[in-house]
């Protein structure tokens, strides 16, 4: 069983650019959740994708954006890239039933100059 | 809201000392999951536990084991006879119905050989 991969591993931008991370989901995992991890801080929800659509959004602004593909694999996209932004990025997949657990990638560590 | 708390921010405990890490979470809704995450310096969290609303069972895995109680909205989790490798920060978190999952700030266990 291929767990939950996410590239890269390590990111460097300037504030003000726009970057795309990646995930693959674990195999029989239809669903993909993205979070933000800021240092020494609890993760924190961003979107979800279940069949290629958006299936409920935490409290990021409309620069964080997403897609699922048709093999559950996705991406998370900011735009006008800030300061703040620098964290660890996490992706999550998990099964369709209700209250399945969520298994994580690695994460992309994010960093914004 | 939802809301979970991790009250001690930091705990250090000698090899084979066994160390309990505390969980308070607040919520309206009356099904619930509740996990319980570990993330060692690598990053990814890796899944422990999961307990839904209606079962206040504990649970013995190894030398962890777990205590919910609904009654003072408590989902606690003990290791016993701690190591070295346990050595990482844990994260409590709660699943209402839909698909968001809410974080602790986390709890770092560091065990002292």
């Amino acid at each position: 069983e291929t767990g939950v991969t996410q590239s890269p591993t390590h990111l460097i931008k300037t504030r003000g650019q726009q970057v795309t991370l990646r995930c693959s989901s674990q195999s029989g995992h239809n669903t993909v959740s993205w979070y933000q991890q800021a240092l020494g801080q609890g993760p924190q929800f961003i979107f979800q994708y279940y069949r290629e659509e958006e299936n409920g959004r935490g409290n990021f602004p409309p620069r964080f954006s997403g897609l699922q593909f048709p093999n559950y694999s996705s991406e998370l996209n900011v735009n006008a890239l800030e300061l703040d932004d620098s964290a660890l990025y996490l992706c999550a997949s998990s099964g369709q039933r209700e209250g399945s657990p969520l298994h994580f990638g690695n994460g992309t560590r994010l960093t914004v100059t | 809201a939802q809301k979970v708390t991790q009250a001690q921010t930091e705990i250090s405990v000698v090899e084979k000392e066994d160390v309990t890490l505390d969980c308070v979470y607040e919520t309206r809704d009356t099904t619930y999951y509740l996990f319980w995450y570990k993330q060692p310096p690598s990053g990814e969290l890796v899944f422990l536990i999961r307990r839904n609303s209606f079962d206040e069972q504990n649970e013995i895995s190894g030398r962890y084991s777990w205590n919910f109680q609904k009654s003072t909205s408590s989902f606690n989790f003990t290791i016993t006879a701690s190591q070295v490798v346990d050595s990482a920060v844990y994260f409590c978190a709660l699943l209402e119905y839909g698909n968001k999952l809410v974080f602790g700030a986390g709890t770092i266990l560091r065990v002292k050989s």
